[in-house]
């Protein structure tokens, strides 16, 4: 069981607009900036969002994420078929039992 | 171009050890923290352990505390994860991560390509 919630698929036709949820708690989410991460079929996680809604160079801006209270969100505009891949969400958490990192369960994004 | 590159995986037994290194280059290594990120076979990413620049600071995810050990030589250019005592349930892909800034509670930017832990009789 993760610590943040996001749907465990999603999908979409080229073209559509996609979101992608990720719910957490007032330790991390409501209290510090939201990651996204984007994993193609057998390969590594990239950095795909960080600090709620910031794109590293070469992320191309069809990506966009946002936040509000305990919950964020990843946007895919003009979804392609290369954007097929699992997303995670991950925040720090000021936990009392000592901070550490979190993630969502990952969403698997499928292009119809 | 950051480059990171995790060696030292392998097929153990239940309550053995086993040491995972990253040999990092394309940056200046003492200038950021570093995590161990893992994922079990078919699962999601769960964070393992991260150190600060000069080790100051030091963090671990509660399911390794106690077992595992990180650790990182700047000289080298180099991370380490000790894992001792280990369980069928630290089976995964163990990933190398490099923080976004100097301590650990910074985001991780990029990551190697994974070392496969098994532990297994």
């Amino acid at each position: 069981q993760s610590v943040l919630t996001q749907p465990p698929s999603a999908s979409g036709t080229p073209g559509q607009r996609v979101t992608i949820s990720c719910s957490g708690s007032s330790s991390n989410i409501g209290s510090n900036t939201v990651n996204w991460y984007q994993q193609l079929p057998g390969t590594a996680p990239k950095l795909l969002i960080y600090s709620n809604n910031q794109r590293p160079s070469g992320v191309p801006d069809r990506f966009s994420g946002s936040k509000s209270g305990t919950s964020a969100s990843l946007a895919i505009s003009g979804l392609q078929s290369e954007d097929e891949a699992d997303y995670y969400c991950a925040a720090w958490d000021d936990s009392l039992n000592g901070p550490h990192w979190v993630f969502g369960g990952g969403t698997k994004l499928t292009v119809l | 171009e950051v480059q990171l590159v995790e060696s030292g995986g392998g097929l153990v037994q239940p309550g053995r050890s086993l040491r995972l290194s990253c040999a990092a280059s394309g940056f200046t290594f003492d200038d950021y923290a570093m995590h161990w990120v893992r994922q079990a076979p078919g699962k999601g990413l769960e964070w393992v352990s991260g150190i600060s620049w000069n080790s100051g600071s030091i963090g671990y995810a509660d399911s390794v505390k106690g077992r595992f050990t990180i650790s990182r030589d700047n000289a080298k250019n180099s991370l380490y994860l000790q894992m001792n005592s280990l369980r069928a349930e630290d089976t995964a892909l163990y990933y190398c991560a490099k923080g976004a800034m100097l301590d650990y509670y910074s985001n991780f930017d990029y990551w190697g390509q994974g070392t496969l832990v098994t532990v297994s009789s």
